[in-house]
C-alpha cells in the first residue's frame, strides 16, 4: 500500500529557514503535493512537484527525489503566520483522484 | 476561485441520531471527498465521489453512507452516529483533468460532538 512519512513537529524562530522532509512509499509515483493548514483552517495546497528538482513560490520551495523515494518543503523567512501543520501527499494510483496524506508535521514559529 | 461549502461549523448530536453533513462546490468538479481528521491521525478518507450517483469507500466507511444526487452536492450521512465519531469532518473537491496537478480545495470542516 501506500505511505508516507513526515515528522511530527518542527520549531524554528522567526527569520530562519526550515525543512520539512517526506518520505513515501508507493506502488507508483504521480506526483508529491504539500498542503497547509492553520489550527481551526481548512487544509489549503501549496505546492506539487512531478518531476525531480526544486519548485519556488516565494518564500516556499518544494523539492522531490523520485530515485530516493523523498520530498521536502523548505520554509525560508519564518514569519509567526507559517505556524501550521504541513501535510505532503500523492495519488493514490494512476487510475484514481484518491490523495493519500501524510500525518502531517506541526511547525511553530517563534519571536 | 474555488469555492467549498460546508453545511454547518459546529454541530452537537446524541447518540443514535442519524446525522447529514452537506457540502456544496461550486467549480463544476467531478470528484468530491469527505475525510475526517483527528489529533496525530492526519487526513482520512472515508468516501469519495467521482460522478454523480457512483461514490467509493475510502479507509474508514463503517459507519457512513455517502449520496451525491447532483455533481455539485455530496453528503456524508452518519446513519446512528456513535461517540467514537467524533471528529473534524472535511470536505473536499477536485477536477478529473489531474494532467498537472491533483489539487484539492477544501470546505471549512464542521466539528461534530457526539454525546
Amino acid at each position: 500500500g501506500q505511505s508516507l512519512e513526515q515528522p511530527s513537529e518542527v520549531t524554528a524562530v522567526e527569520g530562519a529557514i526550515v525543512q520539512i522532509n517526506c518520505t513515501y512509499q508507493t506502488s507508483g509515483f504521480y506526483g508529491l503535493s504539500w498542503y497547509q493548514q492553520h489550527d481551526g483552517g481548512a487544509p489549503t495546497f501549496l505546492s506539487y512537484n512531478a518531476l525531480d528538482g526544486l519548485e519556488e513560490t516565494g518564500r516556499f520551495s518544494s523539492f522531490l527525489s523520485r530515485s530516493d523515494s523523498y520530498g521536502y518543503l523548505l520554509l525560508q523567512e519564518l514569519q509567526m503566520k507559517d505556524s501550521a501543520s504541513y501535510f505532503c501527499a500523492v495519488r493514490d494510483g494512476y487510475n484514481t483522484d484518491k490523495l493519500i496524506f501524510g500525518t502531517g508535521t506541526r511547525l511553530q514559529v517563534f519571536p | 476561485d474555488v469555492k467549498v461549502t460546508q453545511s454547518s461549523r459546529y454541530l452537537v448530536k446524541r447518540t443514535g441520531e442519524k446525522v447529514f453533513l452537506e457540502c456544496v462546490q461550486d467549480m463544476d468538479h467531478e470528484n468530491m471527498f469527505w475525510y475526517r481528521q483527528d489529533p496525530g491521525l492526519g487526513l482520512r478518507l472515508i468516501y469519495f465521489s467521482y460522478d454523480v450517483k457512483m461514490k467509493e469507500k475510502g479507509d474508514i466507511p463503517e459507519g457512513y453512507s455517502v449520496s451525491r444526487e447532483k455533481k455539485e452536492r455530496f453528503s456524508l450521512i452518519l446513519e446512528s452516529a456513535s461517540t467514537n465519531q467524533t471528529s473534524m469532518y472535511l470536505c473536499a473537491s477536485s477536477s478529473s483533468d489531474h494532467a498537472v496537478t491533483d489539487t484539492q480545495y477544501f470546505g471549512p470542516g464542521t466539528r461534530l460532538t457526539v454525546l
